[in-house]
């Protein structure tokens, strides 16, 4: 989806090095994701921020961190990349829908970074 | 584990066949949502079914949403090479304020031959 940018699209680096990847979009939502995606094991959340101010651990947030610059952008880093953070990465954005129990949160998905950590 | 679990893992018919995906979940869920991805490209959503619903279309798609048995399927009729890609279920986790917060399935590779 062209609103939701990443950059890089790939990237190859060697383990102890910084990196960032970073986010942006133009859709106006204001909640935001990063996911990786390892073969065989789907998409797995790494943070998310709902807003601003929000920012949350996912289900594998260790050797990660965020930064929400404003409402279109969220970077990700890895602080000391190690190789089985060789992955490819997708940020994603969604627009709550609310109606109580019935709330509807699709996501759209930018079309990823495939790092590799040597 | 995965919330969501995707049957098959692979699947591989002739243009012109149904597809059929089913995905299994473990706890009760806000909503249920179909994500496309062709290879190596980001997720696109296809369709989104609540947990008070049991069945919706759209186009060559039919989902359906069985909250007994925590489970739903994603039929694709009269498939065409272009479905060649891979399909992820994921479920929006009933609780808190965090819809939204989706867990994805491992996905089911679907193969179209023309």
């Amino acid at each position: 989806d062209a609103d939701v940018t990443q950059t890089p699209r790939n990237r190859i680096t060697k383990t102890g090095k910084r990196i960032m990847l970073e986010c942006s979009q133009t859709k106006g939502h204001d909640r935001m994701y990063w996911y990786r995606q390892d073969p065989g094991l789907g998409l797995r959340l790494i943070y998310y921020s709902f807003d601003v101010k929000d920012i949350n651990k996912g289900e594998i947030s260790d050797g990660y961190s965020v930064s929400r610059q404003a409402q279109a952008k969220f970077s990700l880093s890895l602080e000391s990349a190690i190789p089985n953070q060789t992955a490819l990465y997708f940020c994603a954005t969604s627009d709550l829908k609310a109606g109580g129990r019935f709330s509807t949160d699709t996501q759209y998905f930018g079309p990823g970074t495939r790092l590799t950590v040597l | 584990s995965q919330q969501g679990e995707e049957d098959p893992q692979a699947l591989s018919i002739q243009e012109g066949e149904n597809a059929t995906m089913n995905c299994s979940y473990k706890t009760s869920i806000n909503n249920l949502q179909w994500y496309r991805q062709n290879s190596g490209r980001g997720l696109v959503h296809l369709i989104l079914i609540r947990s008070n619903e049991r069945e919706k279309h759209s186009g060559r798609l039919r989902v359906t949403l069985d909250t007994s048995k925590k489970s739903s399927s994603l039929l694709i009729t009269a498939s065409r090479a272009a479905d060649t890609a891979s399909y992820f279920c994921a479920t929006d986790v009933t609780g808190g304020t965090s819809y939204g917060k989706l867990t994805f399935g491992q996905g089911t590779i679907l193969t179209v031959h023309p």
